[in-house]
């Protein structure tokens, strides 16, 4: 059965101080791997595909790297407008396009 | 730019009502799905369409219908509400072609069932 786990729950940071959010995974082989951002009482928003192990993905100050087991969203010097929750979504190569597996999601809270 | 649009935003229901959440998207995506969203549990796919009279089963389809007259509509109809579908629901829509994994989001209906 396809898995997703992500840690922390839960991440208090700084505003300046970097870290990176975990997303572990177990897929019967995978077509790809998404990071979605939902702030609170909104819809998730795309954010990042990856497709490969060695692939990296950037986007201001958000980088996302995959490996054959895990994928990391990395925060460099987070401002207070990056708190939201982050989820990871994992698509099996042979299920249908449509079936996404998510996790739980990180909730991340960057203070002034 | 209004993208992937779900009414209500909020509804009360009691056991036993019938009701029907509303998805609609001006992307001419093929693509549409219903997740609902739990405390604690990842979204979970209910239905989804491929394209207009084309629908298909996800993780978690008891108790809810879909259709697909055309490309802009899925709405969700829950047969006979139950406390168990007290939820989020988020409708989904994605493109055809290289881009159709990336999937778009509406706002969210949210929905309790007493």
């Amino acid at each position: 059965e396809d898995q997703v786990t992500q840690s922390p729950e839960a991440l208090r940071l700084q505003e300046g101080e970097s870290s990176s959010l975990n997303c572990s995974y177990t897929v019967s082989g995978l077509r790809g791997l998404f990071w979605y951002r939902q702030d609170p009482g909104k819809g998730p928003e795309f954010l990042f595909t990856l497709y490969s192990a060695g692939e990296e993905k950037e986007k201001e100050r958000l980088k996302a790297t995959l490996t054959k087991k895990e994928s990391f969203l990395h925060i460099t010097a987070p401002k207070p407008e990056d708190s939201a929750t982050y989820l990871c979504a994992v698509q099996a190569r042979d299920t249908g396009f449509q079936k996404l597996v998510f996790g739980t999601g990180t909730r991340l809270l960057v203070s002034p | 730019n209004a993208g992937v649009t779900q009414t209500p935003k909020f509804q009360v229901l009691k056991t036993g009502q019938s009701m029907t959440l509303q998805c609609a998207q001006d992307m001419n995506h093929e693509y549409m799905s219903w997740y609902r969203q739990d405390p604690g549990m990842g979204l979970r796919l209910i239905h989804y369409s491929v394209g207009a009279g084309i629908t298909d089963q996800g993780e978690v389809p008891n108790g809810y219908n879909v259709s697909r007259s055309t490309t802009e509509d899925f709405p969700l109809r829950l047969l006979s509400a139950a406390p168990s579908q007290t939820s989020v629901y988020f409708c989904a829509s994605s493109p055809g072609g290289l881009a159709k994994n990336i999937q778009y989001f509406g706002a969210g209906t949210r929905l309790s069932v007493l």
